[in-house]
């Protein structure tokens, strides 16, 4: 079945640097768009989310890229610090009308100081 | 205070007996949901419910199962059924209110069944 998959499973950077996470999906008839940070042992938490009819959104020292055309997600992270660490995980609504959500297998970020 | 609680945080259990997570929300959410979590992988949807009373298969549901009687309680069973049950379980509820698909997440429930 079509679902939400990542390039990257593991990103390394340094203190400071800005960070990018990518997402790949393949249903064409999701029309939103959600990511989660996950630290060790917790459940996850929302970071930023963003519509189909949006190519950008911004948070704090976050932005979410939507391409549909290639059907691609990142999240930008700037200015990365130690307290990002975690796992970034990116899920969609497939537009049928129903609350679920599928998941990415998830990118382990590294951030050292 | 308003979220989503997990109990127990850690659950231990015999093969082949029955075992039951708890999850509470006082967020007013019409939506519950119920994940698992193996290690280094994503989220799977084992049930969810949109509507008390109401609830749907997600893609892992052999060898669990679900009730919803109230609104702010979503129970799962991890039966005897199911085949490999160690893992980390987490609940969510959501409200999609909004335009947002959001999920509220639960601090999680690590079963290990030996």
């Amino acid at each position: 079945g079509e679902s939400v998959g990542l390039h990257l499973p593991t990103l390394s950077v340094q203190e400071g640097d800005n960070s990018i996470i990518n997402c790949a999906y393949s249903n064409s008839a999701s029309d939103y768009f959600i990511w989660y940070k996950q630290e060790s042992g917790k459940g996850p938490q929302f970071i930023i989310d963003i519509r189909s009819n949006m190519d950008k959104r911004q948070g704090q020292r976050v932005t979410v890229l939507l391409n549909k055309t290639v059907k691609h997600l990142s999240l930008q992270i700037a200015a990365t610090q130690p307290g990002d660490s975690a796992v970034y995980f990116c899920a969609e609504n497939d537009g049928s009308g129903y609350s679920t959500l599928t998941f990415g297998k998830g990118t382990m970020l590294l951030v050292s100081p | 205070d308003g979220g989503i609680t997990q109990s127990p945080k850690y659950l231990f259990r015999k093969e082949g007996q029955n075992v039951t997570l708890s999850c509470e929300q006082n967020l007013n959410h019409d939506a519950m949901y119920w994940y698992r979590q193996d290690p280094g992988q994503g989220l799977r949807l084992i049930y969810y419910s949109q509507i008390v009373n109401d609830f749907q298969k997600g893609d892992i549901a052999e060898g669990y199962s679900v009730s919803r009687e109230k609104k702010e309680s979503f129970p799962l069973t991890v039966t005897s059924a199911q085949k490999n049950p160690t893992a980390f379980y987490l609940c969510a509820s959501s409200s999609w209110t909004g335009g947002s698909y959001e999920q509220y997440f639960g601090p999680g429930t690590r079963l290990t069944v030996t």
